[in-house]
């Protein structure tokens, strides 16, 4: 089945600078690749996704890139911000099955 | 749009009771819905699919006896925690899909507390 590794753990950056964060996945079907942004005690909320059918994909401050060749695709956080620390969750999405894998999650931590 | 709830939010019950969480898509008719259960500083980890009017698909290692999840309609699944216990405590998300773009909508969560 599809496995998702999510690298780093935890990243920390000063406020303005720009945050990446980078996941593999196995399964070279999958063909959604969501990110979350997950507050503490809350649920995950969707922040931006991507489909096989395109490289990149960006939304104000935040992009996301595909590489399906090398099975990966990353997160990348411009400018950022306080309010932006959380944990942030990469997932795939094997054809046809829907559900979602999520990879080990990256504790981000923007200091003013 | 999109929005799914789950009741309770919290629950504390007593070691070999049974507990049961409502997920419900408030404003779309979820094809699928997903359970997940997550731990403490852990991801997301799916427990079982599953779609109205038929059985759940259970995840590898997921007791489908100890888990119980009832998809009765198009807006509502339920999961129930038979014979829990302190290993059982967790936060327990569901998601729905309509089945459409594959995107998922999450509820807020439930944290269960075995004690």
């Amino acid at each position: 089945g599809e496995n998702v590794e999510q690298h780093p753990s935890t990243l920390s950056v000063q406020e303005g600078d720009s945050a990446v964060i980078k996941c593999t996945y196995s399964d070279s079907a999958s063909n959604y690749f969501p990110w979350y942004k997950q507050e503490l005690g809350k649920r995950p909320q969707l922040i931006i996704d991507i489909r096989s059918n395109v490289g990149e994909k960006k939304d104000q401050r935040i992009a996301v890139t595909l590489n399906k060749t090398a099975k990966h695709f990353s997160l990348h956080i411009t400018e950022t911000q306080p309010e932006d620390s959380a944990v942030y969750f990469c997932a795939a999405s094997p054809t046809g099955f829907q559900k979602l894998v999520f990879g080990t999650g990256t504790r981000l931590l923007v200091s003013p | 749009g999109a929005v799914v709830s789950q009741h309770p939010s919290w629950v504390i019950c007593k070691s070999g009771t049974s507990v049961k969480i409502e997920c419900r898509s408030l404003d779309f008719q979820a094809t699928t819905m997903f359970w997940y259960r997550q731990f403490p500083k852990q991801s997301l980890m799916l427990m079982a699919t599953s779609n109205e009017g038929s059985k759940a698909t259970y995840e590898q290692g997921v007791e489908k006896d100890k888990f119980l999840i009832n998809h009765a309609s198009l807006t509502l699944s339920t999961l129930t925690v038979t014979s829990a216990h302190p290993e059982d405590s967790s936060f327990y998300i569901c998601s729905a899909s309509s089945g459409l773009y594959d995107e998922q909508y999450f509820g807020p969560g439930t944290r269960l507390t075995v004690t």
